[in-house]
């Protein structure tokens, strides 16, 4: 079956560091989102992505993020600068199809800790 | 504005039923249920759209009620492999893009 996969599971930077998360989505799907979760708290909304551009973005998303589809098959997310308070976990998500129709499928996250 | 779900935890012995609910203040489009598990990515359960659909998969099921802009999961007979966090994300619009997430309902099946 096939799956959104991320990498790395697990980075550990320095505060201030630039750090770039690295999803494969779906193969065919068109949609791409990314969410962040802080240890314990709800998952919340990063950013949409769709033709090559954003679709929408959250308040959390501001100029210290970025996103990518640098080739066919990855999408990216950059924290420029990091500060403790990224510290969470990123899910990337995948889906078929916009609208209220689309299934996002997460894949099994990038655990980012700031030190 | 995220929606608000109710109870924030639940413990249940095997076999038995709960039902957990997902409000919004604003009118909703669409629900997504997703089950997570501790450590783990959110795994999607099923969506429902306005218009008081009801969808079933397996003995979890689901109704969205457009009048009350709300939505609840049903879990019956439950079973140890349901345990873990349910969050309902919400849609306010047909342009599909972001959810957004209730607080999540901590669920423990008990043998």
């Amino acid at each position: 079956e096939p799956e959104v996969t991320q990498t790395p599971s697990h980075q550990v930077t320095q505060m201030g560091q630039e750090v770039i998360l690295r999803c494969v989505p779906i193969s065919n799907h068109l949609y791409f989102y990314w969410y962040r979760q802080i240890l314990g708290q709800k998952v919340e909304f990063l950013v949409s992505f769709y033709n090559n551009e954003i679709s929408e973005k959250s308040e959390i998303f501001d100029d210290q993020f970025s996103v990518e589809r640098p080739d066919g098959s990855n999408f990216t997310l950059k924290i420029r600068s990091t500060k403790l308070e990224d510290s969470a976990m990123y899910f990337c998500a995948s889906s078929g199809s916009g609208g209220a129709r689309g299934t996002q499928y997460f894949g099994p996250g990038t655990r980012l800790t700031v030190l | 504005q995220q929606p608000v779900q109710s109870p924030q935890a639940v413990i249940l012995r095997e076999g038995e039923d709960a039902v957990i609910n997902c409000s919004s203040s604003k009118a909703l489009y669409s629900v997504h249920w997703y089950r997570q598990k501790h450590g783990e990515a959110p795994v999607f359960l099923m969506i429902l759209l306005k218009g008081g659909e009801q969808k079933g998969h397996d003995k979890i099921s689901a109704s969205f009620n457009e009048k009350k802009q709300q939505s609840s999961l049903y879990l019956t007979a439950s079973q140890l492999s349901y345990s873990g966090t349910y969050f309902c994300g919400t849609e306010y619009n047909n342009a599909g893009n972001m959810l957004t997430f209730g607080g999540g309902t901590r669920l423990m099946v008990k043998p």
